[in-house]
């Protein structure tokens, strides 16, 4: 199994900029959760979903943010307009059900200029 | 609220020595699961033992080994034969309607 899949690995742009980051989670795991870390905040669950459906968003900081999940295999994090303090590692991991050990991504590293 | 605290910021030991990484939670679940996660400077976050709470044993993954104590809530890590690549954040973690994370120790092992 190639494990949970993130894209890009680094992005660097504008303050203003739309950003997406994407995931891939192992196939079979029905859960799946995105994190950002901070040296100030430290690792924060931004949003996670089950089969598909989000569970709870109540860590997503702002209506900026927006993450669907289309299909098993796929989920997307979005920022519209993106801010200099949006500059964080995203992580995204999956597992078999939210009490289960949870298999991270490497990560997208994202600066907000 | 469901926490997780780990007392700890920083840690060090000399190689081959022995450490324990603290670990302290707070749940109302009855069943529950607990997780001692690792992050190296790659910033990849790779599991290193997790414990069913409904177990009394304590788990033991090679060099890795926890201190479960149940009543007191509390979940150590014990790290023996340290080695330098053990060098890294340690991240505790427990379940309950959603996963909770500790805030980390970081973990250098001297060589």
């Amino acid at each position: 199994d190639a494990g949970v899949i993130q894209s890009p690995r680094h992005e660097v742009t504008e303050m203003g900029q739309e950003v997406t980051l994407r995931c891939k989670p192992i196939s079979g795991h029905n859960s799946l959760f995105w994190y950002r870390q901070t040296m100030m905040r430290g690792l924060e669950l931004l949003i996670y979903f089950n089969n598909n459906v989000p569970i709870d968003d109540s860590g997503m900081p702002e209506d900026r943010f927006s993450a669907k999940m289309p299909n098993a295999s796929f989920s997307t994090l979005k920022i519209q307009p993106s801010e200099p303090r949006d500059s964080a590692v995203y992580f995204c991991a999956s597992s078999t059900t939210n009490y289960n050990e949870q298999f991270f991504g490497p990560g997208t590293r994202l600066t907000v200029l | 609220a469901q926490t997780v605290t780990q007392s700890q910021p920083e840690m060090s030991v000399q190689e081959a020595e022995t450490v324990t990484l603290s670990c302290t939670y707070d749940t109302s679940e009855n069943n529950y699961y607990l997780f001692w996660y690792k992050q190296p400077p790659s910033r990849q976050m790779i599991l290193v033992i997790r414990q069913e709470a409904y177990k009394q044993q304590n788990a033991t993954e090679n060099r890795f080994s926890v201190n479960f104590q149940k009543a007191a809530k509390s979940f150590s890590l014990k790290i023996s034969d340290s080695q330098l690549g053990d060098t890294a954040m340690y991240f505790c973690a427990s379940t309950g309607n959603q996963f909770y994370f500790g805030t980390g120790t970081s973990l250098t092992v001297i060589p």
